[in-house]
């Protein structure tokens, strides 16, 4: 079974720059997670689909984040402008059930290492 | 979601076992505790997770506490493949998913 996949795997871009991250959950997964991890800490979630609606978008910076989920398949996370303290590692998770029941497992993709100079 | 407390670091011996610790006085009836892993340079991984009973699965074993305020994640025979970040979590049974990480357990297994 193929696992989550995200590109690219690295980006480095300049503060004020814009950047989206793709990603492909594992197929048949309704849920679909992006998490932030900042060097040294645990992953925080940014936004949660079940299926093609937003779940929970609670932590999203929206002035300068977005996220979409087309067709409840493959989703993009995209910073616009960047800045230099969005400087981390992009999560992306999913999960099979729809309901997001407490035991359900959660898949993750390899993320995406941004760097903001 | 209740909140956890762990050892920032913890070494091991490669083919010991290992004992990770949690403590999660605060946790409800309702409350799964769920244990991650994040290897270096990867995603987390889950590893396992239980209620109120002991659990094993091929990767390590959960011990609870009676109480449940506690638990142990167990790794048998710890492999330098082992050495990563351990994350104890709280999820509640009627949470919508996400995961709430601290910082977690690093450990280091040596040779």
């Amino acid at each position: 079974e193929a696992g989550v996949a995200q590109s690219p795997r690295y980006k480095i871009i300049e503060k004020r720059q814009s950047v989206a991250f793709w990603c492909n959950p594992i197929s048949g997964h309704a849920t679909l997670y992006w998490y932030q991890q900042i060097l040294g800490q645990g992953p925080k979630l940014l936004i949660q689909f079940q299926n093609n609606g937003v779940v929970d978008d609670s932590q999203l910076p929206k002035d300068r984040f977005s996220a979409e989920r087309l067709k409840g398949v493959d989703s993009t996370l995209k910073i616009q402008p960047a800045k230099l303290e969005d400087s981390a590692v992009y999560l992306c998770a999913s999960s099979l059930d729809p309901s997001g029941r407490a035991y359900n497992e959660q898949f993750f993709g390899p993320g995406t290492r941004l760097t903001v100079l | 979601d209740a909140k956890t407390t762990q050892p920032n670091s913890m070494e091991s011996n490669e083919e010991e076992p290992v004992h990770l610790p949690c403590n999660h006085s605060t946790i409800s009836g309702t409350d799964y505790i769920h244990w991650y892993r994040q290897l270096p340079s990867q995603g987390p991984e889950y590893v396992i997770h239980g209620l109120t009973s002991n659990v094993n699965n091929r990767m390590a074993s959960l011990a609870i506490a009676e109480d449940r305020k506690s638990s142990t994640l167990i790794l048998h025979r710890a492999t330098l493949r082992d050495a990563a970040v351990y994350y104890c979590i709280l999820r509640d049974e009627g949470s919508q998913g996400n995961l709430i990480f601290g910082k977690g357990t690093k450990l280091s297994v040596k040779p």
